[in-house]
């Protein structure tokens, strides 16, 4: 198993590019999710699905948008990339029953 | 709403010393609680995991976490810190009662260890 992959690893945008973050997962999860971390800041919620074609927003959602279309898929899109989405992005899923979530390695992102 | 408060964003011990990383949360419902660690530039890995099972749970690497309902907290805790353990540590709460995967995390605290 690969577990969860991202990619790109590292990207960098100007202001108002849009891109797309990949994410994939081959375990089979029903529950995916993405979070951005920040220094000092933990990481915090900012879309997550409970299925295909089931997504919900978290914490921070403003400036990015998903969508779920397979059990393995969950791409983050950025609209019109801002300096303040500059982060490292991880990419999450999980099994329903045990609440563990298996992280990807995460993309660094700047927007300059 | 639920919340994390980890005490400390860095602790520093000698190799060889206890470990003590701190958690608090606020949950107005029954917690499921988690402590991740994070490598420098990798993902977070569980170290250990509570789902209202024994309050003393033990995770990989030698460390433990004690959950307190009266204290809420869930600190974690490793008699012999190793070289090896410094990294990133981050205390996250997710909702006991509602099967989505979502985790509220703590701001994280770096350990670092001396020789």
């Amino acid at each position: 198993n690969a577990g969860v992959t991202q990619t790109p690893k590292f990207q960098v945008l100007k202001t108002g590019q849009s891109m797309t973050l990949q994410c994939a997962q081959d375990m089979n999860h029903e529950y995916m999710s993405w979070y951005r971390q920040d220094p000092g800041m933990g990481l915090r919620l900012i879309h997550y699905s409970v299925g295909a074609g089931i997504t919900d927003q978290g914490e921070v959602p403003n400036g990015y948008n998903v969508s779920r279309s397979t059990t393995e898929d969950f791409p983050l899109r950025l609209l019109s990339a801002a300096p303040s989405q500059t982060s490292v992005y991880f990419c999450a899923s999980g099994r329903g029953g045990n609440y563990e979530q298996y992280f990807g390695p995460g993309t660094r992102l700047t927007v300059t | 709403a639920q919340s994390v408060t980890q005490l400390g964003s860095h602790v520093s011990v000698s190799e060889g010393a206890l470990v003590l990383l701190r958690c608090n949360y606020s949950s107005s419902v029954p917690p499921y609680l988690f402590w991740y660690v994070q490598y420098p530039n990798q993902g977070l890995q569980l170290l250990l995991k509570y789902t209202s099972a024994a309050t003393l749970v033990k995770g990989i690497n030698g460390f433990e976490a004690e959950f307190k309902k009266s204290e809420t907290s869930f600190h974690l805790t490793k008699p012999s810190a190793h070289m090896s353990d410094a990294a990133e540590y981050f205390c996250a709460v997710s909702h006991g009662s509602s099967n989505t995967g979502k985790l509220i995390f703590g701001q994280g605290t770096t350990l670092q260890v001396k020789p």
